[in-house]
């Protein structure tokens, strides 16, 4: 089975700095690992993924993540914050064993403050 | 690419009746799709994947006979809410994917329930 902890239901950042989002997995075979974005009343939207190979995935948006097997991280992270990244964004990982269904993690909200 | 979508976006019903959420995928055949349901401000939660041609398989839980899922077709599965009550008010979520080996899902826009 596998499992994903988002560290922080709730991160603040002012416009222009970092935007660090923590997830980590539990996983017994390796994962596939994914970030989705959220906006109010919307559907989710793939920022990005790591299936194999390079550990950095670079996503849209400006966000990317690393792939750390030794802390079992898939930490989200974007140089400067933009207004217009606000929204609930969640962690998810997969199994080709389990048909690629995706267990998320329980999100956690960004804000941006100007 | 990778388009999906969902009707309707949003429904309010009695207590009682029963309540049909279609997914489409637009721009390609998704051989299988998985139905969410998302209370607010929490998570998604898997329901069911449905495979096309077969049975849906529901997750722990989930009623099969409350949720019926239908994907007749490689590009539209629907899930019906029967006899829905209060507590049925979600938002829920469809996705696809194209292959049984891709790992990529493409989440329609969701729909919102309010059963009255």
């Amino acid at each position: 089975a596998q499992s994903v902890t988002q560290l922080g239901s709730h991160v603040s950042v002012s416009e222009g700095a970092l935007v660090l989002l923590r997830c980590n997995y539990s996983s017994s075979v390796p994962p596939y690992l994914f970030w989705y974005v959220q906006y109010p009343n919307q559907g989710l939207q793939l920022l990005l993924k790591y299936t194999t190979g390079a550990t950095l995935v670079k996503g849209i948006n400006g966000f990317e993540a690393e792939f750390k097997k030794s802390e079992t991280s898939f930490h989200l992270t974007k140089p400067s914050a933009h207004m217009s990244d606000a929204a609930e964004y969640f962690c998810a990982v997969s199994l080709s064993n389990s048909g690629y269904a995706l267990n998320f993690g329980k999100g956690t909200s960004l804000l941006v403050t100007p | 690419g990778a388009v999906v979508s969902q009707h309707p976006s949003r429904v309010i019903c009695k207590s009682g009746t029963s309540v049909k959420i279609e997914c489409r995928s637009l721009d390609f055949q998704a051989t299988t799709m998985f139905w969410y349901r998302q209370f607010p401000k929490q998570s998604l939660m898997l329901m069911a994947t449905s495979n096309e041609g077969s049975k849906a398989t529901y997750e722990q839980g989930v009623e099969k006979d409350k949720f019926l899922i239908n994907h007749a077709s490689l590009t539209l599965s629907t899930l019906t809410v029967t006899s829905a009550h209060p507590e049925d008010s979600s938002f829920y979520i469809c996705s696809a994917k194209v292959g049984l080996a891709q790992e990529t899902q493409y989440f329609g826009p969701g729909t919102r329930l309010l059963v009255l």
